[in-house]
């Protein structure tokens, strides 16, 4: 158990749909991290959050968001669903902002299916 | 462009042999370098990382990785595999300047047979 939840773990939705993921990170963690993985595109960093500012951002739609609020755990919503974005979606925590040398702690997952 | 290459899509074992996982990378820069194991149903977990330092890295579960920079390579080696190594494993790296964007491989399937 890495100490980082995610809720649900499953998701099924329809195509047009919204939906949020949510992720408590470890005690004590500031960085949240989300990472979306599937079948064609393999592992793919989404997006950072330190202490509730945004940090960095990979290869994430515009209809995607997220936030981190004062309590440090993030929600990832996503909107006007695609069949393509069923996926697993991994959320992740790490102590600091200096992601490089920071472990980064992964949660079990929220699989989403959109069909 | 900056990649991360896993050669080996599937890999079977026995009990009891050894294995070796190989991760080639792209960079400008020597990046940092991890792997990380999924097992099914799991999320990931780190088995060890490289930053600087000396070139063979011991991890968790028996693990080691040995970094080669003039191969570009930081392959994973176990001596002897257990059922329960049974995985997909993952090598990944992050650029200095990536604020630890993990880029991950496209992960090696390990299968262990008795």
């Amino acid at each position: 158990d890495s100490g980082v939840t995610q809720t649900p773990k499953h998701l099924i939705t329809a195509t047009g749909q919204r939906v949020t993921l949510r992720c408590s990170p470890r005690s004590g963690d500031l960085s949240v991290y989300w990472y979306q993985q599937s079948l064609d595109q393999g592992l793919q960093f989404l997006i950072q959050y330190y202490n509730g500012e945004e940090r960095a951002k990979g290869n994430i739609l515009e209809r995607f968001s997220a936030q981190q609020f004062p309590d440090l755990h993030s929600e990832l919503n996503l909107s006007s669903l695609e069949l393509g974005d069923s996926a697993l979606y991994f959320c992740a925590s790490s102590v600091g902002i200096a992601g490089v040398t920071d472990t980064q702690y992964f949660g079990p997952g929220t699989r989403l299916t959109v069909l | 462009a900056q990649s991360v290459t896993q050669p080996d899509i599937h890999i079977t074992v026995s009990e009891g042999a050894s294995l070796e996982l190989r991760c080639n990378y792209s960079y400008g820069a020597t990046p940092y370098l991890f792997w990380y194991v999924q097992s099914p149903g799991q999320g990931l977990q780190l088995l060890l990382k490289y930053f600087s330092g000396d070139t063979l890295v011991q991890g968790i579960k028996g693990f080691e990785a040995e970094f080669k920079r003039s191969q570009s390579s930081f392959n994973l080696r176990k001596p002897s595999v257990h059922w329960s190594d049974a995985a997909e494993y993952f090598c990944a790296v992050v650029g200095t300047d990536s604020w630890g964007k993990l880029q991950f491989g496209a992960g090696t399937q390990v299968v262990v047979t008795p």
